[in-house]
């Protein structure tokens, strides 16, 4: 049963970056599709993209297009999520998960722990 | 604002059914399939329906979904305490060319 961990928590300051990364155990990462999702605290889900790490092939949201990039480590199943340009409102906490059903849209199923964000001068 | 409207906050007492709806357009859940999320408090999103109204191994026949059009609900019967917890639609948006959420719905047990 694959689960996934997700990396410690993250303190940074606006303007620099932030890297997440995200552990597969108990399976191959290659054979899934992972999404990022976020939650600003006490706000709801928002999706970031997601990678298809045995093509390499990523899909991010229009509205991060430009300062986000996953990569995939695949000798190590992991999931890297850079986030740049960090502001105030990107604090959140970040979750991988994986696309279930394997297409865009599909449910995600499981979910990591999660990693906090605080970007904070 | 989220592209998919759903009530903040809907409570219920135990045995009780309350449902949760989810209102979209033609370009999301109007398209595509919908699943929704259970999320307790301190902890990550759990999957408790997905595809429309197929519940995953594990979930209680307790919750139940449906969809008509644009708009879906989730249903949860025989309320329980433990049942109380943050729900979320989520949904394909085919003009966004992404993955959209609910803003989320707050289950009280009273």
């Amino acid at each position: 049963q694959v689960q996934l961990v997700q990396s410690g928590a993250e303190v940074k300051k606006p303007g620099s970056s932030v890297k997440v990364s995200c552990k597969a155990t108990g399976g191959t990462l290659s054979s899934y599709s992972i999404s990022w999702v976020r939650q600003a605290p006490g706000q709801g889900l928002e999706w970031l993209g997601r990678i298809i790490p045995i093509l390499d092939i990523t899909h991010y949201a229009q509205k991060f297009q430009g300062r986000v990039s996953f990569i995939a480590d695949k000798s190590a199943s992991t999931v890297h999520m850079e986030l740049s340009s960090l502001r105030s409102e990107d604090t959140a906490m970040y979750y991988c998960a994986r696309d279930k059903g394997g297409t865009l849209g599909s449910w995600l199923d499981p979910w990591g722990q999660g990693t906090l964000v605080t970007v904070s001068s | 604002q989220s592209v998919l409207t759903q009530p903040p906050s809907v409570s219920g007492t135990p045995g009780q059914r309350v449902t949760i709806s989810c209102s979209g357009s033609s370009s999301n859940i109007g398209s595509n399939i919908v699943n929704w999320y259970q999320q307790l408090p301190g902890t990550a999103p759990k999957v408790v329906i997905n595809s429309d109204n197929e519940r995953p191994s594990g979930v209680p026949d307790r919750f139940s979904a449906s969809k008509s059009g644009t708009s879906a609900s989730l249903a949860i019967s025989g309320l329980l305490a433990e049942d109380e917890a943050d729900y979320y639609c989520s949904a394909l948006d085919d003009s966004l060319n992404g993955v959209v959420f609910g803003g989320g719905t707050k289950l009280t047990v009273l």
